[in-house]
């Protein structure tokens, strides 16, 4: 069946590196694949997305890569400030049945170190 | 707007016992769906609904019902409690999720289930 996962559960960073977090996926359909960062007690917020027909997608202080080849998305976070220390999810968003789908890989939690 | 609303915020039930989550939201969101999340794991798709009237089936749908009489609401109703459901719930809306573009999907902020 579909399934999306993540190579690391956890990742630990000094304040002002790159941190660079990895996921795989396993559905040739999915149309788009998005990360999602979730905060202590509240709900996945949307970071960004990348459609299926692209590799890069820049955004402020992120990028995402996509390898269809390999299947496997990343997600790049620039100068990585306390802020950023989350769960980050990828999903991947496949059109199943007539409507759209989200598949959730299982979070890398990011911890910044000062 | 308030986005996408859930009460409770918290919840203790006893096996066997009935309860409705509640969701709203005010953005005139066509397509609304329930995640359940446990530790260590991301969100699984329980049920979704791509308008009002129309609901189905996500990946893990026993034990759970639901109904979309307005675009507004989307009530998830636990018929018979059990301790395999404690969870945290999210409830998620987006624009369209009948078209092939994706819609970005907005959270509620969850609720806290546990079944004694």
């Amino acid at each position: 069946g579909e399934s999306v996962g993540l190579h690391l559960p956890t990742l630990s960073v000094q304040e002002g590196d790159n941190s660079i977090i990895n996921c795989a996926y396993s559905n040739s359909a999915s149309d788009y694949f998005i990360w999602y960062k979730q905060e202590s007690g509240k709900g996945p917020q949307f970071i960004i997305d990348i459609r299926s027909n692209m590799d890069k997608r820049q955004g402020q202080r992120v990028t995402v890569l996509l390898n269809k080849t390999v299947k496997h998305l990343s997600l790049q976070i620039a100068a990585t400030q306390p802020g950023d220390s989350a769960v980050y999810f990828c999903a991947e968003n496949a059109f199943i049945g007539g409507a759209q789908k989200l598949v959730f890989g299982q979070g890398t939690r990011l911890t910044i170190n000062p | 707007n308030a986005g996408v609303t859930q009460t409770p915020k918290f919840q203790v039930l006893k096996t066997g016992q009935s309860m409705t989550l509640q969701c709203a939201q005010d953005m005139n969101h066509e397509y609304m769906s329930w995640y359940r999340q446990d530790p260590g794991m991301g969100l699984r798709l329980i049920h979704y609904s791509v308008g009002a009237g129309i609901t189905d089936q996500g990946e893990v749908p026993n034990g759970y019902n639901v109904s979309r009489s307005t675009t507004e609401d989307f009530p998830l109703r636990l018929l018979s409690a059990a301790p395999s459901q404690t969870s945290v719930y999210f409830c998620a809306s987006s624009y369209d999720g009948l078209t092939r573009s994706y819609n970005e999907q907005f959270f509620g902020p969850g609720t806290r289930l546990t079944v004694l």
